[in-house]
């Protein structure tokens, strides 16, 4: 299976400014179509997981723009421009393009 | 809207039977992959399996297969997981999801529950 690794395990944030989480995956997510088949997925506590990015950087509709996603093959990252209160929570990493799909360990973000 | 909602869960002895279920509503289900993807309790998120729109394909992931069937019922709208022979570690939240493709799950339910114990 393709292992998705995390970094950091835990972020402590403060309000208003930017975080950033790194994603790296043991095989390339690279489509021979071109794309690279990398979401992020928030959890909230008590909720289920949120789709935030798919396809590395498309934004899901709803989802404010402070949040980004960037990348090439193996490596990845999900910034927040500025943190607000609402965006604490564990942030995962998934990739789709081999089978099974494989989720990171994610990222706890807190607010401080 | 999308709304995607398990049922189905409970407690259930080592060795034992459970079968989940999952109704569908707001989007065309037949018209799209379907997932089952289970959280253990305080650790991540684990793909169980899933099936294309017209339930020809299905994929396990090797730690359910043989003893987990995943099926749907387009008629009804309804995803389910036929769960056999169930063991401690397969205690979990079980979300069934939606999928676009290429894993990408964009639609989850709130979850249900399945503890396995004597």
């Amino acid at each position: 299976d393709v292992v998705m690794t995390q970094s950091p395990l835990s972020l402590p944030v403060t309000l208003g400014q930017p975080a950033s989480i790194s994603c790296r995956s043991s095989q390339s997510l690279v489509h021979s179509n071109g794309n690279i088949y990398l979401a992020w997925f928030q959890q909230r506590p008590g909720q289920s997981p949120r789709r935030l990015i798919y396809k590395l950087s498309d934004r899901d509709s709803g989802v404010p723009d402070r949040f980004s996603g960037s990348g090439s093959g193996t490596d990845f990252t999900l910034k927040i421009s500025r943190v607000e209160a609402e965006d604490a929570g564990i942030y995962y990493c998934m990739q789709g393009i081999h089978w099974p799909p494989t989720f990171g360990q994610g990222t706890k973000v807190e607010i401080k | 809207e999308v709304q995607l909602v398990e049922s189905g869960g409970g407690l259930v002895q080592p060795g034992g039977t459970l079968r989940l279920s999952c109704a569908a509503s707001g989007f065309t289900f037949r018209s799209y992959w379907m997932s089952w993807v289970r959280q253990a309790p305080g650790t991540g998120l684990e793909w169980v399996a899933n099936i294309n729109p017209d339930g020809s394909e299905k994929y396990s992931v090797p730690s359910v297969r043989g003893r987990f069937t995943i099926s749907r019922d387009n008629a009804k709208d309804s995803l389910y997981l036929q769960m056999n022979s169930l063991r401690a570690e397969d205690t979990a939240v079980y979300f069934c999801a939606r999928d676009p493709g290429f894993g990408a799950v964009d639609w989850w339910g709130r979850g249900t529950l399945v503890t396995v114990s004597s």
